[in-house]
């Protein structure tokens, strides 16, 4: 699986969208893009994914690059409850491997 | 919603102990995973297993051994803890290539 790098921490303010970028430059054409957050003393919890096209669910928006090199994944009005590690993870599908998680970015919204 | 249940989140034991772990899910999934989490080392695969009676090492397998006799159910046996084993003990389960389900996790502390 591709290697991500992502920043070590952010800050967003309460109720403004929250935006967390990731580069996966040797991302491969059947290699999709996971975005998980765990919450202190939580599990992770999956957020979204995709291949190339943007998408978007009722948690998140995730921006992917025509190159697919990189992504951005958007919290459109983040909460306090939002503050957490986002980590993002490529991998096949169908991959047998689970996901490899790296460091992360550590978002906290501040009040 | 998928849930994926350990039967402990806090657990003391003694140097030398076999100690199990146990995790179930109720959603039918294939795979099911154990990690690890440590701070500053992120999450490290334990153990997979992509069928019952089946299991694949993960990054991290010594010191550990895993069951998988039912579909739902997959433990993880640490056969004389040590104390280098204190950790946050993550289980997962997904089905095959798609987005995997945590655990509330168990913190074992070895004394």
């Amino acid at each position: 699986d591709a290697k991500t790098t992502q920043p070590p921490s952010m800050d967003c303010a309460e109720g403004r969208a929250a935006n967390l970028p990731c580069n996966h430059s040797t991302i491969s054409g059947n290699e999709y893009v996971y975005w998980y957050r765990q919450i202190h003393s939580q599990g992770p919890q999956y957020i979204i994914h995709g291949l190339k096209n943007n998408e978007t669910n009722e948690m998140a928006s995730l921006i992917i690059t025509e190159d697919r090199k990189s992504s951005t994944l958007i919290l459109p009005h983040a909460t306090l409850r939002d503050t957490a590690v986002y980590y993002c993870i490529v991998r096949a599908t169908g991959s047998a491997r689970q996901l490899t998680f790296g460091s992360g970015t550590q978002l906290t919204v501040l009040p | 919603d998928v849930k994926v249940t350990q039967s402990s989140r806090y657990l003391v034991k003694r140097t030398g102990e076999k100690v199990f772990l146990e995790c179930v899910q109720d959603m039918d999934h294939e795979n099911m995973f154990w990690y690890r989490q440590d701070p500053g080392l992120g999450l490290r695969l334990i153990y997979f297993s992509y069928d019952v009676k089946m299991k694949e090492k993960g990054d991290i397998p010594e010191g550990y051994s895993v069951s998988r006799e039912k579909k739902e159910r997959f433990s993880l046996i640490l056969e004389s803890a040590s104390t280098n084993q204190t950790s946050m003990y993550l289980c997962a389960s997904s089905l095959k290539g798609m987005e995997a389900f945590f655990g509330q996790g168990t913190r074992l502390t070895v004394v």
